[in-house]
């Protein structure tokens, strides 16, 4: 069974840095891309990152380009997604998902990130 | 970037009635749409893949269909077990953007 577990949300300062993880389980994770999308509250999905397997391809939202950093370890199947100068719009419960292709076919069960002073 | 533009924002409709979501993209994506089912205070679910094509598990009265640009998710025979809302997202470039949202429920 594909499991995907998101860690590392909580509340968080402006301009402070926070990092995501999400524990893969039930398949190959090294043979499978990976995305991040966020829900903002009471909100749409927005597509945030996507990393391919070997991490050769890596592609980022504008909306966070130059702040998260979406990264890889095979050897641990995990995923992170690094968060630096946070902001409030960024307030979202976020969903790690395996990839096939650029759709999600699974998802977490997403980790809520709150940024407020 | 491609932008998704989703229609209705929101539909109430009868049981065993049939549903119809648009959404319409902004430039040709060819058939890299998905659309996705979100359960009230779930995860989303993969519905549909390459605009046409049933992911696994999901019920035979949830279909796809393509006309140019415009994309189309059908509900044949609406069942209590669909309410939530459903997005389209674009797989074919980057951003790989979503629509804004259905939200479907019961009348």
């Amino acid at each position: 069974e594909v499991q995907l577990v998101e860690s590392g949300g909580g509340l968080v300062q402006p301009g402070r840095s926070l990092k995501l993880s999400c524990l893969a389980s039930g398949f190959t994770f090294s043979n499978y891309g990976m995305n991040w999308i966020r829900q903002a509250p009471g909100k749409g999905l927005e597509w945030v990152a996507s990393i391919s397997s070997s991490s050769s391809y890596i592609y980022y939202a504008d909306t966070v380009k130059g702040r998260f950093t979406i990264s890889r370890d095979n050897a641990k199947n995990t995923l992170y997604l690094q968060m630096t100068s946070l902001r409030s719009e960024d307030t979202a419960l976020y969903y790690c998902a395996r990839a096939v292709y650029y759709y999600s076919d699974y998802w977490g069960q997403g980790v809520m990130v709150t940024v407020s002073s | 970037d491609i932008q998704m533009t989703q229609s209705p924002a929101s539909l109430s409709a009868s049981l065993e009635e049939i549903v119809t979501i648009t959404c319409q993209a902004s430039q040709d994506i060819g058939n890299w749409l998905a659309w996705y089912q979100q359960k009230p205070g779930k995860s989303p679910q993969l519905l549909i893949y390459d605009a046409t094509s049933l992911a696994d598990g999901v019920p035979s009265r949830f279909s796809g269909s393509r006309s140019g640009t415009q994309y189309s998710l059908k509900i044949s025979r609406l069942q209590v077990e669909d309410i939530g809302s459903y997005y389209c997202q674009q797989a074919h470039s980057n951003p790989f953007t979503f629509g804004s949202g259905t939200k479907l429920e019961i009348k």
